[in-house]
């Protein structure tokens, strides 16, 4: 069965700083890969999505994921940080068979 | 779109009480998903559902958790009787059953049991 790890629970950057969020994973077959956002006290909503095109995905909020078969990888990037972007973050893979996996979430808090 | 819609949004109920969750998946959608999300085990799949038919269960914790698809547009998930280690964030999700499988949350519902 597939799964992610995320590296880091929690990961905190200054504004207008670099966001790095690590998301390595395990599959049998090409995956699908997707990050996920979670503002508090909402639901998850989809940020960006790998489906074996483009290896550098882009998605809302300026994020963007670049997928790396040979370190099995798919880490989500933002060249500057906002305040707004303070949220839960979910690394999740998806097989064939609609069974979607997904990590424990990183956490980004950002400073002033 | 209204996108998934689940009620209540929050619900505060005494232990050995029932509770039913109720969820409206996005219009189309023919996969349906209960998660359980706390802050010790994060986000749990309890249940999923294609075209009605609950696929997956492996999840549900006990026999006291219940899920039913009546048909396309509505699920429901009951706890009878409750307990206070129920306490959680529930969200449904909807996907549509072709690849990539994206799934779509609702807002989810606060269930507080005392």
């Amino acid at each position: 069965a597939q799964s992610v790890t995320q590296l880091g629970s929690h990961v905190s950057v200054s504004e207008g700083a670099l966001v790095l969020l690590r998301c390595n994973y395990s599959s049998s077959v090409p995956p699908y890969l997707f990050w996920y956002v979670q503002y508090p006290n909402q639901g998850l909503q989809l940020l960006l999505k790998y489906t074996s095109a483009a290896t550098l995905v882009k998605g809302i909020n300026g994020f963007e994921a670049e997928f790396k078969k040979s370190e099995t990888s798919f880490h989500l990037t933002k060249p500057s940080a906002h305040m707004s972007d303070a949220a839960e973050y979910f690394c999740a893979v998806s097989d064939r068979n609609n069974d979607m996996r997904f990590g424990a979430g990183t956490r980004l808090t950002v400073k002033p | 779109d209204a996108g998934v819609i689940q009620s209540p949004r929050h619900e505060v109920t005494e232990m050995g009480q029932e509770v039913t969750l109720r969820c409206k998946p996005i219009s189309g959608h023919n996969s349906l998903f209960w998660y359980r999300q706390t802050m010790m085990r994060g986000l749990e799949l309890l249940i999923y559902f294609n075209n009605n038919v609950p696929i997956d269960d492996s999840g549900m914790p006990e026999d006291r958790f219940s899920a039913k698809m009546p048909n396309a547009s509505f699920s429901t998930l009951k706890i009878q009787p409750s307990e206070p280690r129920d306490s959680a964030v529930y969200f449904c999700a909807s996907s549509f059953a072709a690849l990539p499988y994206e799934q779509y949350f609702g807002p989810g519902t606060r269930l507080t049991v005392t």
